[in-house]
C-alpha cells in the first residue's frame, strides 16, 4: 500500500491527451513539493517534473505538473506511443521524514 | 556528468551476504544525500533510508530498519547497500539515487541503472 494513490492506468490514443492523478495527505504533497517520475520497459526511473512544474532540460514541453492542496497531476499532450511507460509520482513525508512514492500508474498508447 | 554506476546483478541463495554498490562521479558526493530505493517484481518504488556521505549518518524507512545496512565511503565516492542474511523476499531491483539538496524539495535525480537481485535456492 503506497502512501501515495495513483491509478493504475491510463490509455490514450496517439496525439491526444491525458492526466495521471497522484493524491496524498497535508503531512506530504499538502506541504511539500510534488515530482514526477518516468519509468519506460526494463529501465531506471528518470525525473520528468520537480517542484511541483518545473522540468529539468531536455524534457519536452509537452509534459507538465500541477498540485492543489494535497493532490498533484501530470499531463501529457500529444501523446507517442514512445511515452508508454510507468508513471511515479513522490514527494516528501514531513511524518515518516523520508521520500514517499505512488503506486505507479501504466500509460498505454493505443 | 553527474553519473551513478551500479554493481552487476546477483544471485544468491537464502540465507547469504550481500553487498552491492553504487559510485558516484561528475559531483561533489560529500554534498549529497544519496538514497537507496527498491523495486520488486511487478511493483513499485519504495523508499529504503539515505546516507550522508560527509559524515555517513543515516535514515531508515520503517519498513527497512534492522533489514539492511546503508553505508558509503567518500575516499572513493562510492556507497553501499548490504544485507547479513537474504531471503526470497529481497529479490528486487535496487536504485541508488541522489535526491534534491534540501530533501523536502522531495525529488531525485539521476537514478544509477539498477542492480538486479535474485534469491534463490
Amino acid at each position: 500500500q503506497s502512501v501515495l494513490t495513483q491509478p493504475p492506468s491510463v490509455s490514450a490514443a496517439p496525439g491526444q491527451k491525458v492526466t495521471i492523478s497522484c493524491s496524498g495527505s497535508t503531512s506530504n504533497i499538502g506541504n511539500n513539493y510534488v515530482s514526477w517520475y518516468q519509468q519506460l520497459p526494463g529501465t531506471a526511473p528518470k525525473l520528468l517534473i520537480y517542484e511541483n512544474n518545473k522540468r529539468p532540460s531536455g524534457i519536452p514541453d509537452r509534459f507538465s505538473g500541477s498540485k492543489s492542496g494535497t493532490s498533484a497531476t501530470l499531463g501529457i499532450t500529444g501523446l507517442q506511443t514512445g511515452d508508454e511507460a510507468d508513471y511515479y509520482c513522490g514527494t516528501w513525508d514531513t511524518s515518516l521524514y523520508a521520500g514517499v512514492f505512488g503506486g505507479g500508474t501504466k500509460l498505454t498508447v493505443l | 556528468e553527474v553519473q551513478l554506476v551500479q554493481s552487476g546483478a546477483e544471485l544468491k541463495k537464502p540465507g547469504e551476504s550481500l553487498k552491492i554498490s553504487c559510485k558516484a562521479s561528475g559531483y561533489s558526493f560529500i554534498n549529497y544525500w544519496i538514497v537507496w530505493v527498491r523495486q520488486m517484481p511487478g511493483k513499485g518504488l519504495e523508499w529504503m533510508g539515505i546516507i550522508h556521505p560527509s559524515d555517513s549518518q543515516t535514515r531508515y524507512s520503517p519498513s527497512f530498519q534492522g533489514q539492511v545496512t546503508i553505508s558509503a565511503d567518500k575516499s572513493i565516492t562510492t556507497a553501499y547497500l548490504q544485507w547479513s542474511s537474504l531471503k526470497a523476499s529481497d529479490s528486487a531491483i535496487y536504485y541508488c539515487a541522489r535526491p534534491s539538496v534540501m530533501l523536502r524539495d522531495g525529488w531525485v535525480d539521476p537514478w544509477g541503472q539498477g542492480t538486479l537481485v535474485t534469491v534463490s535456492s
